[in-house]
């Protein structure tokens, strides 16, 4: 049972535009969202993240966005940089005892130069 | 600061083996989270240590388990290892105020042969 989804495995885009990338989650008793970025050999690194109270969070180039109702959330760059090239993961926080974090299978995001 | 430690970086082990795995927190921080990453999946929820306590642990067998030491370091065992075992095993720890970010550490990489 994913309650976490990530369903684009890779997104290519051009340097300069925006990407988009893109998760959906199941468990309505999640409170809390982040954004978490990848290279290979390294442990994920935070990025940005948003309560279940917001719709919106900016941090420079990125910007997360959450509709509840749809139980969707969205990470958009803007401009895309070579250097963001990495495995994108999206995580919610359950409550209580289940206060870990929960990730989804990670989108693979390739900036063209 | 130092970040989180974890070690071995890899680890290469016979099925039926024990393996250990550990972990160094960041100073401060009281609750370390393990993930396990097979390859091309998400990050999948292990065991999570709080104040030397287990808190809550994922879908895995028993064979799997670990312990939090009082200097909050910590440490995962893996018992009669599976060939499906291999994985990248990700240590991360949080500080518990509030903040919900968890740092991570590089991870072990894990064959069983």
């Amino acid at each position: 049972d994913q309650q976490v989804k990530q369903n684009s495995p890779s997104l290519s885009v051009q340097e300069g535009r925006i990407s988009i990338l893109n998760c959906d989650y199941t468990n309505s008793m999640f409170d809390y969202f982040l954004w978490y970025k990848k290279y290979p050999a390294e442990g994920p690194t935070f990025l940005i993240s948003i309560s279940s109270i917001k719709d919106k969070n900016e941090d420079g180039r990125f910007t997360v966005f959450l509709n509840k109702s749809a139980k969707h959330l969205s990470l958009h760059i803007v401009p895309s940089q070579p250097g963001d090239s990495a495995v994108y993961f999206c995580a919610a926080r359950g409550t209580g005892s289940a206060r870990q974090l929960t990730f989804g299978s990670g989108t693979q995001l390739t900036v063209l130069p | 600061e130092a970040g989180v430690t974890q070690s071995p970086t890899h680890l290469i082990k016979t099925r039926g083996q024990q393996a250990t795995l550990r972990c160094s927190p960041i100073s401060g921080h009281t609750s370390v989270y393990w993930y396990q990453q097979a390859l091309g999946l998400g990050l999948q929820f292990l065991l999570w240590y709080d104040e030397g306590e287990e808190r809550n642990r994922g879908n895995f067998p028993p064979r799997f388990s670990g312990r939090q030491f009082p200097n909050y370091s910590s440490e995962l065992n893996v018992n009669a290892l599976e060939l499906e075992d291999s994985a990248l095993y990700l240590c991360a720890s949080r500080r518990d105020t509030g903040l919900e970010e968890l740092f991570f550490g590089s991870g072990t990489q894990l064959s069983v042969l």
